[in-house]
């Protein structure tokens, strides 16, 4: 059964803060991988689709890489803002399965 | 992006009453709905997959008689929490994509609190 793993569990960074968030997942046979933010007690909110034959994708402040063979994928959050403070989930998709990390907490201090 | 609704943001209600939650697709068909549940400061747990027309895949440990999911229409599926308990109380949030394997949206989510 596929694992996902996020780590830190938490982390605390001053604003202007470049930062990278880590997921790492056990099998290499995914389809896809979606990086997502969530907000206290809201939904989720899409950040960043990687499909399986990608290696990166970009969104304004936002890089997210993936690296199959290893099973791993970072989020990579260029100058973080105290906007940007919110769990961040990584989720696996392979079939017509997601498999959800941990998350990790992000705290972006004015 | 697309928009999934879920509607009631927040429900209270008392013990031994059901609840449905309702979870739509606004501007896209979805072909898979998923429905999870979410403890405080604990990531997603997946409780079911529905595809329209079809009956829902539960997980492991989900009771399918007391979570009743409906996906009648491609725009569509409904959790209906039966006879709820306190321990029912959390966060359920749903999914929706459009084709396999692409780009999920998520529901804004419902709180529910049972008294």
């Amino acid at each position: 059964k596929q694992e996902v793993t996020q780590i830190p569990a938490a982390l605390s960074v001053p604003e202007g803060e470049n930062l990278v968030l880590n997921c790492s997942f056990t099998d290499s046979a995914i389809y896809n991988l979606q990086w997502f933010r969530q907000d206290p007690g809201k939904g989720l909110t899409s950040l960043l689709l990687i499909q399986s034959s990608q290696r990166e994708q970009t969104s304004g402040r936002l890089n997210a890489s993936l690296d199959k063979s290893s099973g791993r994928s970072t989020l990579y959050i260029a100058a973080s803002q105290p906007g940007d403070s919110a769990t961040y989930l990584c989720a696996v998709i392979g079939g017509n399965q997601f498999y959800f990390g941990t998350g990790t907490s992000l705290t972006v201090i004015p | 992006g697309a928009v999934v609704s879920q509607h009631p943001s927040w429900v209270i209600c008392k013990s031994g009453t059901s609840v449905k939650i309702e979870c739509r697709s606004l501007d896209f068909q979805a072909t898979t709905m998923f429905w999870y549940r979410q403890f405080p400061k604990q990531s997603l747990m997946l409780m079911a997959t529905s595809n329209e027309g079809s009956k829902a895949t539960y997980e492991q440990g989900v009771e399918k008689d007391k979570f009743l999911i409906n996906h009648a229409s491609l725009t569509l599926s409904t959790l209906t929490v039966t006879s709820a308990h306190p321990e029912d109380s959390s966060f359920y949030i749903c999914s929706a994509i459009q084709v396999l394997n692409t780009e999920a949206f998520f529901g804004q989510g419902t709180r529910l609190t049972v008294v």
